[in-house]
């Protein structure tokens, strides 16, 4: 079946650094991707769409310039945490849809943990 | 967004059938009744949808009352390994983008 990968899936960095994140379809192609973020004990969290070849769109609330995503192939999307600071430890997941019909399932990359120390 | 609303928590032993309820009484005529569950420390994964009727497969079967309003995902015989949370969600017929309630934590026992 279809399946999304994320890389990491754990890192650490220092507070002040910037942090790459990946998210793949390994085989289909994603047009569209989505972010979440998960902390202790909550739900997801959708932060931002991914649409390749073409601008995020954010949720109210996320910064766009902390949170840089990129799409730039139709199987590739990355999340990149930049200036990271302690509250931005969390669970970080994107899902992509498989089929090009609408309401087909979503699957979900298995996460990155971002400790920030 | 429609809202979906579920028990925080059930509790079942290993072997017993499970029903997990969901009220949406917002629900629209065109929103899809999609149930998600979560591992621990991992991604969600995709459960069982529907739209007005009733839908088995080999994870589960959706029980979807008449006017659409509540939805059961039912667990046949619950495993250790369905353990989990469980995510009721809607999503309108034309889009991807899926937004989480708070979902129901499921405890198996031995």
């Amino acid at each position: 079946g279809a399946v999304v990968s994320q890389h990491p899936s754990r890192v650490i960095c220092k507070s002040g650094t910037s942090v790459k994140i990946e998210c793949r379809s390994l085989d289909f192609q994603a047009t569209t991707m989505f972010w979440y973020r998960q902390f202790p004990k909550q739900s997801l969290m959708l932060m931002a769409t991914s649409n390749e070849g073409s601008k995020a769109t954010y949720e109210q609330g996320v910064e766009k310039d902390k949170f840089l995503i990129n799409h730039a192939s139709l199987t590739l999307s990355t999340l990149t945490v930049t200036s990271a600071h302690p509250e931005d430890s969390s669970f970080y997941i994107c899902s992509a849809r498989g089929k090009s019909s609408y309401n087909s399932p979503l699957h979900f990359g298995n996460g990155t943990r971002l400790t920030v120390t | 967004d429609a809202k979906t609303t579920q028990p925080n928590s059930m509790e079942s032993n290993e072997e017993e059938p499970v029903h997990l309820p969901c009220n949406h009484s917002t629900i629209s005529g065109t929103d899809y009744i999609h149930w998600y569950r979560q591992l621990p420390s991992q991604g969600p994964e995709y459960v069982i949808h529907g739209l007005t009727s009733n839908v088995n497969n080999r994870m589960a079967s959706l029980a979807i009352a008449e006017d659409r309003k509540s939805s059961t995902l039912i667990l046949h015989r619950a495993t250790l390994r369905d353990a989990a949370v469980y995510y009721c969600i809607l999503r309108p017929y034309n889009t991807d983008k899926l937004i989480f309630g708070t979902g129901t934590r499921l405890q198996v026992f031995p």
